[in-house]
């Protein structure tokens, strides 16, 4: 099978503390991964698309400098909520689509990671 | 502009009753995959459909892509309590592009 662990699952913290998430896929290489923000009771909302190496395109709307996001290998991507603020609380979860293939290939994701800024 | 459109985005039926959930879109999509999600968990890829017209059969569950490849339905025959959850389809597009997911169906099988 093709395993993303996501860590930690649960980040309970106070205002203004960065909070660091990381995304693995377990058994491939992953030559793209992608970051999700998911409200409750709706759908996955794109945040941004991780290729290894590289930088990271942001959707928009999406402020770069808030999540940080780093790709630098081919099997871990990380997402660093910067300052975070009881705005961003959510769940955040990261998929991983193995390479090459392109979008026919099947995006694996982790168990997400509820954040909960106090 | 929501290029999925999925529907219905609420069923809550009886244990034992079939179902019908439809993914569509304007868009010709290179493939479409389904997911399921559970609460709290992250979504769980069920199938991916590529060719127009493909039918793909998973236990109980039926996955239709429509011919045009613009368009695809998943079907329940006898749905049971453990089918209860976030129902997702989400399209590709080609390219190193990100999947486009619909907006979810959230499904409630009662006992």
């Amino acid at each position: 099978g093709a395993v993303v662990s996501q860590h930690p699952s649960r980040v309970i913290c106070k205002s203004g503390t960065s909070v660091k998430i990381e995304c693995r896929s377990l058994d491939f290489q992953a030559t793209t991964m992608f970051w999700y923000r998911q409200f409750p009771k709706q759908s996955l909302m794109l945040m941004a698309t991780s290729n290894e190496g590289s930088k990271a395109t942001y959707e928009q709307g999406v402020e770069k400098d808030k999540f940080l996001i780093n790709h630098a290998s081919l099997t871990l991507s990380t997402l660093t909520v910067t300052s975070a603020h009881p705005e961003d609380s959510s769940f955040y979860i990261c998929s991983a689509r193995k390479g090459p293939g392109g979008s026919n290939q099947p995006q694996h994701f982790g168990d997400g990671t509820r954040l909960s800024i106090l | 502009t929501q290029l999925l459109e999925q529907s219905p985005q609420f069923l809550s039926i009886q244990e034992g009753e079939n179902l019908t959930v439809y993914c569509n879109s304007s868009s010709v999509f290179s493939s479409l995959q389904w997911y399921r999600q559970e609460p709290g968990e992250g979504p769980v890829l069920l199938v991916t459909v590529v060719t127009g017209g493909e039918v793909k059969k998973l236990k109980r569950l039926t996955f239709q892509f429509g011919d045009a490849r613009k368009d695809s339905s998943l079907h329940i025959t006898a749905a049971q309590p453990g089918d209860t959850g976030l129902y997702l389809c989400a399209g590709a597009r080609g390219g190193n592009t990100p999947l486009v997911f619909g907006k979810g169906t959230r499904l409630s099988v009662i006992a």
